[in-house]
């Protein structure tokens, strides 16, 4: 199985600023990657499909990259309702989800 | 708009057998390959099953495999999971989920979980 990595596991950060989460591969999943936003008590949402398409309806301050084993999901201007566990998810084989970032509120 | 509603869910003995079922409504349900996946308390998301739209393949994890059966009807918009053999590892919250457009393993929308509680 492909283990993805996730750092940090935790994130406090102001509203305002730039976010980056980081998401590592265990081998190359051609940009096969999605991230995923779940709230507390709610069902996952997707945000970015295909390291780097954002999903309809997702304001553009979200943003993916990356390529081989390294991607990046990035909030451009951090604001309250962006408060949330964030999961990488690769699909390239054996489908997994890495572990999650908490992203909290400074 | 796009629903997925999970039910049948509860606190079962080990060993025992459950069958969720995932009703969707705001797309065409018989169009779509669909999924299970589960998330175990204040733990990450674990994918289990896939289900193509006219139920001609169907994949699973190792983790459930021989255990859980997915299978569908296209007539009643629904989706199922039928689970034996239950452990108190499978305690879990199991969402359904819709295929996206780019790919069949991208999952583009959710339902809000079943509880399912595997504990003698």
């Amino acid at each position: 199985d492909i283990q993805m990595t996730q750092s940090p596991p935790v994130l406090s950060a102001s509203v305002g600023d730039r976010v980056t989460l980081s998401c590592k591969a265990s081998q190359n999943i051609n940009k096969n990657l999605d991230w995923y936003q779940q709230k507390h008590g709610e069902g996952p949402k997707l945000l970015i499909f295909y390291t780097s398409n954002l999903q309809t309806g997702i304001p553009s301050r979200f943003s993916g990259s990356g390529s081989g084993t390294d991607y990046t999901l990035t909030i451009s201007s951090l604001q309250p309702e962006d408060v949330a566990t964030y999961y990488c998810y690769q699909y390239n084989s054996g489908p997994t989800f890495g572990s999650g970032t908490k992203l909290e509120l400074k | 708009e796009v629903q997925l509603v999970e039910s049948g869910g509860g606190l079962v003995k080990p060993g025992s057998s459950l069958k969720l079922s995932c009703v969707a409504s705001g797309f065409t349900f018989s169009s779509y390959g669909m999924h299970w996946i589960r998330q175990a308390p204040k733990k990450g998301l674990e994918w289990i099953a896939l289900i193509y739209y006219d139920s001609s393949n169907k994949y699973y994890a190792d983790s459930v495999k021989g255990r859980f059966t997915i299978s569908r009807d296209n007539s009643k918009n629904t989706l199922y999971l039928e689970m034996n053999s239950l452990r108190s590892e499978d305690t879990a919250m199991y969402y359904c989920a819709k295929r996206g457009g780019y790919s069949l393993y991208v999952m583009d929308a959710w339902g809000q979980g079943a509880s399912v509680t595997v504990s003698s």
